[in-house]
């Protein structure tokens, strides 16, 4: 079934560690592709997206994307994460020809980072 | 000034009863959706509407059914509940058709069924 897959469930980080959250997806044809956080406590929102042009986007908070067409992969990076980082990630995918252009979403990853 | 609020956030019920949860938003949003996230914690979308007319209904159980009486408010009503209804179900609305792909949600309504 098509699908969009994080790697890793859970990830524990030390402050100023480099983050990498991996996200595939497995939609052939053009996608929108978006990452999502939900705070403790809070409702998940945007972090960034991608619909087109470059390929590394940059989002709120220090975050950013690449998305590797070749790789159907949209991975999120911070190079230097703080406490405040802690949170739950979601990647998420459009695939603009089926219908309805539904969001569709990972799993999650949940990021704890120790202080 | 909450943008999408849901409620009630918790509910506790017996299987076999009904239940509704209500959602509003605030936004001015034209399109509005409902998501359920499972025990594995995946997000998966069951209906939107845009307009108060239906867009999307996923392979939902037809025990589950949306109303939206105008634009701004979407609750969703679950006849004679079971186990497997269990979850957090989110509401969300976006303003530019959901292709543009940022939804606004709310803080989730957690569903559990005994």
């Amino acid at each position: 079934a098509q699908s969009v897959s994080q790697h890793n469930h859970h990830v524990i980080l030390s402050e100023a560690a480099s983050l990498e959250l991996g996200c595939n997806y497995s939609y052939g044809g053009t996608v929108n592709l978006f990452w999502y956080v939900q705070y403790p406590g809070q409702h998940l929102q945007l972090l960034l997206k991608y619909f087109s042009g470059d390929p590394l986007v940059k989002g709120i908070k220090g975050f950013e994307a690449e998305f590797i067409k070749s790789k159907f992969s949209f991975n999120l990076r911070k190079p230097s994460v703080q406490w405040s980082d802690t949170a739950e990630y979601f990647c998420a995918v459009i695939p603009l020809m089926e219908y309805g252009n539904k969001l569709v979403f990972g799993a999650g990853t949940i990021l704890r980072v120790k202080s | 000034d909450t943008a999408v609020s849901q409620t009630p956030k918790y509910l506790v019920t017996q299987m076999g009863n009904d239940k509704s949860i209500k959602c509003e938003q605030n936004l001015g949003h034209d399109t509005m959706y409902w998501y359920k996230q499972d025990s594995k914690k995946f997000l998966k979308i069951m209906f939107s509407y845009n307009n108060k007319e239906l867009i999307i209904n996923e392979t939902v159980p037809n025990r589950f059914s949306p109303k939206s009486p105008d634009k701004a408010h979407l609750n969703l009503h679950i006849n004679s509940l079971e186990l497997g209804d269990s979850a957090v179900y989110f509401c969300a609305s976006s303003q530019a058709g959901e292709d543009s792909g940022e939804l606004f949600f709310g803080e989730g309504s957690r569903l559990t069924v005994l």
